[in-house]
């Protein structure tokens, strides 16, 4: 049982530079979540997506955009990087229902440096 | 904006005594809550979550959760130095997202 899956798990961009973290989920999940990760500022949600074909923005997400693919995949894009974006990204996911108290599972990470 | 305030730490304990963390949070609104326990370079897990007040326990770990004075808590007996860890506390009000704390880093003597 694989969870929530992340690709990559590292990488390396120039400033300037676009790509697309992967985040895939094999539970059934309606909701999904993607969090950036600093030191000292615990986990900042980025977007967020409620159910399959809706998106929304979380507390920081000037510079990227989302998509929900279908039920199982959801991926966040930086099309120009900056050094700011330099973070651990953590894709999470849950099976979302009214009032109750479903914890969010999450992936193992993509650790994402901008030069 | 939901605020979640964890005293950041380290909080040190020798092996075996009580590790006591603290959340405090500004929305009343707040509904379930949740702690996280993440060890360094990896993902956060699952510890317990509460919704009601009182205390809740789970082997070692016990929650408590104070609607009123708008606090939850954890307890770790018996601390182990496999429990050196950073704890997250989240909530959730009624919607569909989790707000987290900073976390607080335990590092427990051997």
């Amino acid at each position: 049982n694989a969870g929530v899956t992340q690709t990559p798990k590292f990488q390396v961009l120039k400033t300037g530079q676009s790509m697309t973290l992967q985040c895939a989920q094999d539970m059934n999940h309606n909701s999904m979540y993607w969090y950036r990760q600093d030191p000292g500022m615990g986990l900042r949600l980025i977007y967020y997506s409620a159910s399959e074909g809706t998106t929304d923005k979380g507390e920081v997400p000037n510079g990227y955009n989302v998509s929900r693919l279908n039920k199982r995949e959801f991926s966040l894009r930086l099309e120009s990087a900056a050094p700011s974006q330099t973070s651990v990204y953590f894709c999470a996911s849950t099976q979302y229902r009214d009032g109750g108290n479903q914890p969010q599972h999450f992936g193992d990470g993509t650790r994402l440096s901008i030069l | 904006q939901k605020e979640v305030e964890q005293n950041s730490g380290p909080l040190s304990v020798p092996e075996g005594a009580i590790a006591s963390l603290n959340c405090t949070y500004s929305d009343r609104g707040s509904q379930s809550f949740f702690w996280y326990r993440q060890y360094s370079g990896k993902s956060p897990e699952l510890i317990m979550f509460i919704y009601s007040n009182g205390d809740k326990e789970d082997g070692r770990f016990t929650a408590q959760l104070n609607k009123a004075s708008q606090y939850v808590s954890l307890l770790i007996r018996d601390s182990q130095p496999s429990d050196s860890a950073t704890y997250l506390c989240a909530l959730r009000s009624n919607d569909y997202k989790l707000s987290f704390g900073a976390g607080t880093t335990v590092t427990v003597r051997a």
